[in-house]
């Protein structure tokens, strides 16, 4: 079991270039969620998905969209990236939506010029 | 949804029995309190979760007073391995979903 991965591990943008985010899970689980943590903070909640075609706003949306064509696949895009943007970014997923464990993903360690 | 407050940093010796405790006054009702672990350069692991008086598993304690506004995570005969930063989240058991992560404390233990 490879639990939660997350493609790439590090990527440089220029503003205004856009990229899409990958995370795969191989636990089957229903619940799928993006984070992003900045330097001395904790995460913070962008989107999330309920289940396979659904998805939902999390704390911070704005500038990034998501999608859940497939169970063990949660995408991040950003259309027009912006130097507020740079961030580490985590991939989770979990069995259920509250009171569960959450399992995260190694993180994406992103950097918008 | 609650905020958590936590100390930014502790310190603390090998072997030592760690206690971090969390201040949640606002819980609601049907809040859960959960607890994770990051080490650098990584996502966050899951430690303890509870709703009330104390639960224990294998690597923790979660200690939940009666009126519910704050939580004590006890980390026993700690190593080095356990220098992380250690997460208090209150989640919400209402429709609208959210798990809000503060700044965490850092633990750093020494030989």
């Amino acid at each position: 079991n490879a639990g939660v991965t997350q493609t790439p591990k590090f990527r440089v943008l220029k503003t205004g270039q856009s990229m899409t985010l990958l995370c795969a899970q191989d636990m089957n689980h229903e619940y799928m969620y993006w984070y992003r943590q900045d330097p001395g903070m904790g995460l913070r909640l962008i989107h999330y998905s309920v289940g396979e075609g659904t998805t939902a706003k999390g704390e911070v949306p704005d500038g990034y969209n998501v999608s859940r064509l497939k169970k063990q696949n949660f995408l991040l895009g950003l259309e027009s990236a912006a130097p507020s943007q740079t961030s580490v970014y985590f991939c989770a997923s979990s069995l259920a939506l509250k009171g569960n464990e959450q399992f995260f993903g190694p993180g994406t360690r992103l950097t918008v010029l | 949804l609650a905020k958590t407050t936590q100390p930014i940093s502790m310190d603390s010796y090998e072997g030592q029995e760690v206690n971090i405790t969390c201040s949640h006054n606002n819980i609601a009702t049907n809040d859960y309190i959960t607890w994770y672990q990051q080490f650098p350069s990584q996502g966050p692991r899951f430690i303890i979760q509870g709703y009330k008086t104390k639960v224990t598993n294998e690597v923790a304690s979660l200690f939940i007073p009666a009126d519910r506004k704050s939580s004590t995570l006890s980390l026993p005969r700690v190593s080095l391995s356990d220098t992380a930063v250690y997460y208090c989240l209150v989640g919400s058991m209402d429709s609208s979903y959210k798990l809000i992560f503060g700044s965490g404390t850092r633990l750093l233990v020494r030989p």
